[in-house]
């Protein structure tokens, strides 16, 4: 059935460090691929996503593509702050002909000083 | 402009007792969707509407919960004889288009309530 699966936290990186965050999937057809961020106390927000194969979706530093072939869609970014200290869920709207979304279980990222 | 709202933010109710979660989408928004997201897991979804048609209800978890559009705009997710496992935060999440939007049009979530049933 459809699924998201992403790796599990916490993650707790330097400031500056590189970040990977790995997301695969399981779906009928090839839905769009999302990361939405939870920063504590707020609601989800759409952090970059991507409509189909070899895309790349980017946003405030943060990359992932779209990879067919590995049912792939892992999270970058070269140097993070303090500020990116968030839940990262990762989904794809492949969950019903309406393309309600499949969430994984999220990763708590901290990042310190 | 405004986004998606939800009220209360916060809700404790008494084993056994109805509630009644509001939503309002972003204005002029076609699809809302309804998510449970139990403390330390993703969102699950739990109904969808088109404009006020409920078009799929298959992720509601028993006859207890029950979802309404009226008019279109706002929607309202009530949960009968409330339990224990009822506890998480549920989200609200509208997009532009409809089905003829295709597999994967960003939604727009609102902040959640949580729900803690005692």
């Amino acid at each position: 059935g459809n699924s998201v699966t992403q790796m599990e936290g916490p993650v707790t990186l330097s400031e500056e460090a590189f970040l990977t965050i790995n997301c695969t999937y399981t779906a009928t057809g090839y839905p769009s691929l999302f990361w939405y961020v939870q920063y504590p106390g707020e609601g989800l927000q759409l952090l970059l996503k991507a409509t189909k194969a070899d895309d790349k979706g980017s946003n405030k530093g943060f990359e992932a593509t779209y990879r067919k072939e590995t049912t792939s869609f892992h999270l970058e970014k070269g140097s993070v702050q303090v500020s990116d200290s968030a839940v990262y869920f990762c989904a794809h709207g492949g969950g019903g002909s309406q393309g309600n979304l499949i969430f994984g279980k999220g990763t708590k990222l901290s990042v310190k000083p | 402009g405004a986004g998606v709202s939800q009220s209360p933010r916060y809700k404790v109710a008494k084993r056994g007792q109805d509630v009644a979660l509001r939503c309002d989408p972003i204005s002029g928004h076609v699809s809302l969707f309804w998510y449970q997201q139990a403390l330390g897991q993703g969102p699950e979804f739990l109904t969808y509407f088109q404009n006020e048609a409920q078009l799929d209800k298959s992720g509601l978890p028993s006859d207890r919960f029950f979802a309404e559009r009226p008019e279109g705009s706002v929607s309202t997710l009530k949960i009968q004889r409330t339990q224990q496992e009822d506890s998480a935060v549920y989200l609200c999440a509208s997009s532009p288009w409809g089905l003829a939007g295709g597999l994967g049009d960003t939604q727009y979530f609102g902040p959640g309530t949580r729900l803690t049933v005692l």
